[in-house]
């Protein structure tokens, strides 16, 4: 089946700009994550959601960083205002469930801001 | 805060050579320990796993050693070839998964 996907692949938006980052899991999967990795760096926890559990925003940098999930699918990461720091690699992963530790990532996003 | 500390940043090994990464943990409710690899323009993908009552296993060329008093574990790397040359993560599993922050493996042809 279908593994992880991500849309866009790349996205080159100007400082100030709004972006939205498409992440859709793995069919069955109920729990989804987002991840920001910026060059050469490791894996810097974002949010997660599971099943209809309120998400885990603890990783989220900043006000400007929110993400919904809609019908326990698809998730949608918006960043507003984008500054040149928030350059990176955006990487969803989903899993079977939360205590589950194979995640699938997705081949990622890279958002470059101007 | 929970973390996973993972050492080195970089490795360079000689092909055929064995790589050793290193993990060292705090949180003792850990209990499961992944090793995630990363191919440059790709999203990691699961290699091998371990359970804390487990000291070691193998998959082909690529074991985990886990020491639970020392609540430490490593990644070899047996017969490095140059295709294994990528960024490893080791990871560890409470109620949500932690990882460590990567180390940048080049095998030199």
């Amino acid at each position: 089946g279908a593994g992880v996907s991500q849309s866009p692949s790349n996205k080159v938006t100007e400082k100030g700009k709004d972006v939205e980052l498409r992440c859709d899991p793995i069919s069955g999967h109920t729990a989804l994550y987002w991840y920001r990795q910026s060059l050469g760096q490791g894996l810097e926890f974002l949010i997660y959601f599971q099943g209809n559990s309120a998400p885990d925003k603890s990783g989220l940098p900043s006000d400007r960083f929110s993400a919904e999930r809609t019908g326990g699918s698809v998730s949608t990461l918006t960043i507003q205002r984008t500054q040149q720091e928030d350059s990176a690699v955006y990487l969803c992963a989903s899993s079977r469930d939360k205590s589950s530790y194979e995640q699938y990532f997705g081949p990622g996003t890279r958002l470059t801001v101007t | 805060q929970q973390q996973v500390k993972q050492s080195p940043q970089s490795l360079i090994v000689q092909k055929g050579g064995i790589s050793i990464i290193n993990c060292a943990y705090e949180n003792t409710a850990f209990d499961y320990f992944p090793w995630y690899q990363q191919f440059p323009g790709k999203g990691p993908a699961l290699l091998i796993a371990i359970r804390p009552d487990v000291s070691e296993k193998k998959e082909g060329r690529f074991t985990i050693s886990f020491n639970k008093s020392a609540k430490q574990f490593s990644l070899h790397i047996m017969d490095s070839q140059p295709g294994d040359s990528a960024t490893y993560f080791c990871a560890a599993l409470d109620d949500k998964i932690i990882f460590g922050k990567g180390t940048r493996l080049h095998i030199l042809p």
